[in-house]
């Protein structure tokens, strides 16, 4: 089974800058994740999907981070204008059932 | 809301020492309860996971024991090794819904 694929793997931006990161979930898998997790701290949920609707955004700094899942399948994450504080690793996560969660090796953003 | 406190490192061992890294959750339902590992340069992934009370999970030597009285989940393994010098992430979730993490603990063993 293939995994969780995202690129690019590595960005570095000016602030101000925008920036949009790819996520190709497990074939299947209806439930998609975007996570954020910045250096020294645990991974917080941004967003999820189920097949290409939103079921939680709620910690989603809207003004500046979209996101949007076409088709049920692949997502992007952009981020415009960047911000010094959004640099982290981004990861991508898909599931099926319940327990059965696959994270993507992530891209880490730094923004200088 | 729901979340998982685990202990805080770094945790710096010898080789085939023991190893515990303590972790409490609180939650308004009954979660699971995952354990995940994340080695340097890597991405995330699954050690254990335990879904209902005194589910036990284990791993590569390691396990963890779902205790519902006193809402815990710790990990232990009983002889590390170089190659478990990783972060330890806590997390739990409730009905299949977002996973919550803890901080995680950064273990370094030495040879």
């Amino acid at each position: 089974e293939a995994g969780v694929a995202q690129s690019p793997r590595y960005k570095i931006i000016e602030k101000r800058q925008s920036v949009a990161f790819w996520c190709n979930p497990i074939s299947g898998h209806a439930t998609l994740y975007w996570y954020q997790q910045i250096l020294g701290q645990g991974p917080k949920l941004l967003i999820q999907f189920q097949n290409n609707g939103v079921v939680d955004d709620s910690q989603l700094p809207k003004d500046r981070f979209s996101a949007e899942r076409l088709k049920g399948v692949d997502s992007t994450l952009k981020i415009q204008p960047a911000k010094l504080e959004d640099s982290a690793v981004y990861l991508c996560a898909s599931s099926f059932r319940q327990g059965g969660y696959t994270f993507g090796s992530g891209t880490r953003l730094t923004v200088v | 809301g729901d979340s998982v406190t685990q202990m805080e490192g770094p945790v710096t061992l010898s080789e085939e020492a023991f190893l515990t890294i303590n972790c409490t959750y609180t939650a308004t339902g009954y979660p699971s309860l995952f354990w995940y590992v994340q080695y340097p340069g890597e991405g995330l992934q699954l050690l254990l996971k335990a879904t209902k009370a005194d589910d036990k999970g284990s791993n590569k030597g390691f396990e963890a024991t779902y205790r519902k009285e006193t809402t815990s989940f710790h990990l232990e393994k009983g002889s590390v090794q170089v190659s478990d010098s990783a972060v330890y992430f806590c997390a739990l979730t409730l009905n299949d819904y977002k996973l919550s993490f803890g901080a995680g603990t950064t273990v370094t063993v030495r040879a």
